[in-house]
């Protein structure tokens, strides 16, 4: 099975500034990560798929990068209602995997 | 969208039977998944199933407990669990794969508000 980690577990910032959330693979899957947003008590949120590929209606602030094993999410100026725990996801294959989430909150 | 529901609160060992009503999209030609997610944990995936039934996958930690269905003519998922174990309690999602007649091969774009499941005697 392919695990995914990410880094940093949590991080917390000023409104405004630019974020980046790492998310790696234990093998290479091309392209075939998603980026999902779960706002406390919420459903997820799909962000980001292909690995870079802005889900319709996110703002653009959101931007996703990688291929391979290493990927980012990349918030360029982090918004309050950008509060939330991030998710990579891996859907190159089947066991599909998330990774573990990354906790967003404002300094 | 996707409403789950069947959730509940149930003794080890005992079985539930999840459901997923899917509307407003053609749902025979999606596949479809189950998600799960522990009090104050991340997103599990527990199993797909193909538009048409034919393949289904499983996650480790439910395979030969859990058994994913689906009835087109009722535009309606299932999850049957049996043999439930304190560590199955989570709120269950159910998703749908992005892109049609794809398993397996992209993100979930559509999501329900979950049914919770509770194992405890």
């Amino acid at each position: 099975d392919i695990q995914m980690t990410q880094s940093p577990s949590s991080l917390s910032a000023s409104v405004g500034d630019r974020i980046t959330i790492t998310c790696r693979a234990s093998q290479g899957i091309s392209d075939y990560l998603a980026w999902y947003q779960q706002k406390p008590g919420k459903v997820p949120k799909l962000l980001i798929f292909a690995a870079s590929t802005t889900q319709s209606g996110v703002p653009s602030r959101f931007s996703g990068s990688g291929s391979g094993t290493h990927f980012t999410l990349t918030i360029s100026s982090l918004q309050p209602e950008d509060v939330a725990t991030y998710y990579c996801q891996n859907y190159n294959s089947a066991p599909i995997t998330f990774g573990p989430g990354t906790k967003v909150d404002i300094k | 969208q996707v409403v789950e529901s069947g959730g509940g609160v149930v003794q080890p060992g005992r079985s539930l039977r999840l459901s997923c009503a899917a509307s407003g999209f053609s749902f025979s030609y999606y596949s479809m998944h189950w998600v799960r997610q522990a009090p104050g944990k991340g997103l599990e995936w527990v199993s797909l199933i193909s538009n048409d039934g034919s393949k289904k996958h499983y996650a480790d930690s439910v395979k030969g407990r859990f058994t994913i269905s689906r009835d087109n003519s009722k535009n309606t998922l299932y999850l049957e669990m049996n043999s439930l174990r304190d560590d199955d309690t989570a709120v269950y999602y159910c998703a749908r794969e992005a892109t049609l007649l794809v398993v397996v091969g992209d993100a979930f774009d559509i999501w329900g508000q979950g049914t919770m499941v509770i194992v405890s005697s």
